[in-house]
């Protein structure tokens, strides 16, 4: 079974600074997605960027931008110019891509990061 | 507008007294699934469905009942609700495909006395 491991339960930064959260995995599949997942405090699950494995580059949306090292199983997440609307909780998360591990798309959570930012 | 919905978003009950928390979901997807959210352990799968009539076991699915009579609804069932069970569940929907993404409700805080 995969797991998927946070180690920083919370994590501060101050406006318009940069922020990096750590995430590793452990699987067995060579074919599969990883995601980071933003919870405010409104409990929306708001899917912030995604990269499948196969894919050497690493994504990128707008502030905030991945760092996937395959081989180490490690996934972290760099905010930039960080915002006050950036203070949330963060999830990394992991998914099969094979179909018969689908399991409903099931996707394998980490126990999270809260982050605090400071004006 | 495409939407996962949950009922209710609050519920403060005792132990023994059945509940269903209700999912529906208007994207015509066939995967919907059911997770808890506890401190510490993020988000965890109870159920899942892969059609209708056809649901499995996630990795916690003690002490829960599901059902999928149609595709759009899939509600979580708590028979004889007990403390362990307070916690934050979130229901999901996808289309069939493992590249499809997942779209949340918007979550349920259960209370159990």
């Amino acid at each position: 079974a995969q797991t998927v491991t946070q180690s920083q339960p919370e994590m501060s930064v101050q406006e318009a600074e940069t922020v990096t959260l750590s995430c590793t995995y452990d699987t067995s599949e060579s074919d599969y997605y990883l995601f980071w997942y933003k919870q405010p405090p409104s409990r929306q699950m708001i899917l912030v960027i995604r990269q499948e494995a196969y894919k050497q580059q690493n994504a990128t949306e707008n502030r905030f931008s991945v760092n996937f090292q395959k081989a180490a199983k490690s996934f972290s997440l760099k905010i930039s110019d960080s915002q006050l609307g950036d203070a949330a909780m963060y999830f990394c998360a992991y998914r099969s891509a094979g179909y018969l591990k689908a399991a409903g798309n099931k996707l394998t959570f980490g126990g999270g990061t809260r982050v605090l930012v400071k004006p | 507008e495409a939407q996962v919905t949950q009922n209710p978003r609050y519920l403060i009950t005792v132990t023994g007294k059945k509940l269903t928390v209700t999912c529906s979901q208007n994207m015509n997807h066939e995967y919907m699934s059911w997770y808890r959210q506890d401190p510490g352990l993020g988000l965890r799968q109870i159920y899942y469905s892969m059609n209708v009539e056809v649901t499995d076991k996630g990795d916690v699915p003690e002490g829960y009942k599901v059902s999928r009579k149609e595709k759009r609804n899939f509600p979580l069932i708590l028979e004889s609700p007990s403390p362990n069970q307070t916690s934050l569940y979130f229901c999901a929907s996808s289309l069939q495909g493992t590249n499809q993404p997942q779209h949340f409700g918007d979550g349920t805080r259960l209370s159990i006395l």
